[in-house]
C-alpha cells in the first residue's frame, strides 16, 4: 500500500458526460501528479500540482482540468467524454521539497478505471 | 520520436534466469532514472532509483545507467514467478523540470515455474 488513495475504483459512463476523479496523497506529500494509461499509449503525464498550484502540464486535453485543494487532495475533471478517454487514471504523490538536486520520488495510487460507452 | 524508448517485449523466461530490461533516451537533461514494477494494471511501484551514471544493486535487482550512451538497464537475477509484471523505466531532469518523470511504454515479463 503506497498510502495514496483514489476514488472511485471503477467508473462507467456514457459519451458526452462529465466525471470527477479524486486523489488523496500520502500524508506529508505536497505534490500530486495525474497520469493516464491506455492500452496502446503507456503511461502519459497529464498534470502536476504542488501545494495547491499548477506546477507542470503534460499532454492534458482542454476537456480535462484538475485542481488541488487546501487539504492537498486533488480532483481530475473529465468532460465531454469520448470513447478514447477510456483508460486507467493514476494519481501519484511526492514530497516535492523543491530542493535542487532532489528527485521527487513518486508513489502511485491504485488507479481509477474509466470506461466510456 | 519518443524521448524514452523501451524494449517492448513481451519477455518470457524460465524461473532462475537472468533478465535484462532496457531503455534508451534522447534528452540529455535527464539525471534521475527509475524503474517501476506494475502488476496487472495496478499502480506502478518504485523498484530502483539511480542518480546519474553508474550501477546500483538492491537484492536481486541491479540498475545500470550509461549516460554517454543514453542507455539504462535493469537486471533481475534468479528470477521468480512473482517477478512476472510489467516493468516501466522512467526518467527525470529533476528540479529543473518540476520533477516530472517521462515513462517508457513498459516491458511485460513472465517468469515460468
Amino acid at each position: 500500500d503506497s498510502g495514496v488513495t483514489q476514488t472511485p475504483k471503477h467508473l462507467i459512463t456514457a459519451t458526452g458526460q462529465r466525471v470527477t476523479l479524486r486523489c488523496s496523497p500520502r500524508s506529508g506529500d505536497l505534490s500530486v501528479y495525474w497520469y493516464q494509461q491506455s492500452l496502446d499509449q503507456g503511461l502519459q503525464f497529464l498534470i502536476q500540482y504542488y501545494n495547491g498550484e499548477e506546477r507542470a502540464k503534460g499532454n492534458i486535453l482542454e476537456r480535462f482540468s484538475a485542481q488541488q485543494f487546501p487539504d492537498l487532495h486533488s480532483e481530475l475533471n473529465l468532460s465531454s467524454l469520448e470513447l478514447g478517454d477510456s483508460a486507467l487514471y493514476f494519481c501519484a504523490s511526492s514530497v516535492a521539497t523543491g530542493v535542487q538536486g532532489y528527485q521527487e520520488t513518486q508513489y502511485f495510487g491504485p488507479g481509477t478505471r474509466l470506461l466510456v460507452l | 520520436q519518443k524521448e524514452v524508448e523501451q524494449d517492448p517485449g513481451p519477455l518470457s523466461v524460465p524461473e532462475g534466469a537472468i533478465v535484462s530490461l532496457n531503455c534508451t533516451y534522447s534528452n540529455s537533461a535527464f539525471q534521475y532514472f527509475m524503474w517501476y514494477r506494475q502488476y496487472s494494471r495496478k499502480g506502478p511501484e518504485l523498484l530502483m532509483y539511480t542518480y546519474s551514471s553508474g550501477n546500483k544493486e538492491d537484492g536481486r535487482f541491479t540498475a545500470q545507467v550509461d549516460k554517454s550512451s543514453k542507455y539504462i538497464s535493469l537486471f533481475i537475477r534468479d528470477s521468480q514467478p512473482s517477478d512476472s509484471a510489467t516493468y516501466l523505466c522512467a526518467m527525470s531532469a529533476g528540479f529543473a523540470n518540476a520533477g516530472k518523470s517521462t515513462f517508457g511504454d513498459g516491458t511485460t515479463l513472465t517468469v515460468k515455474p
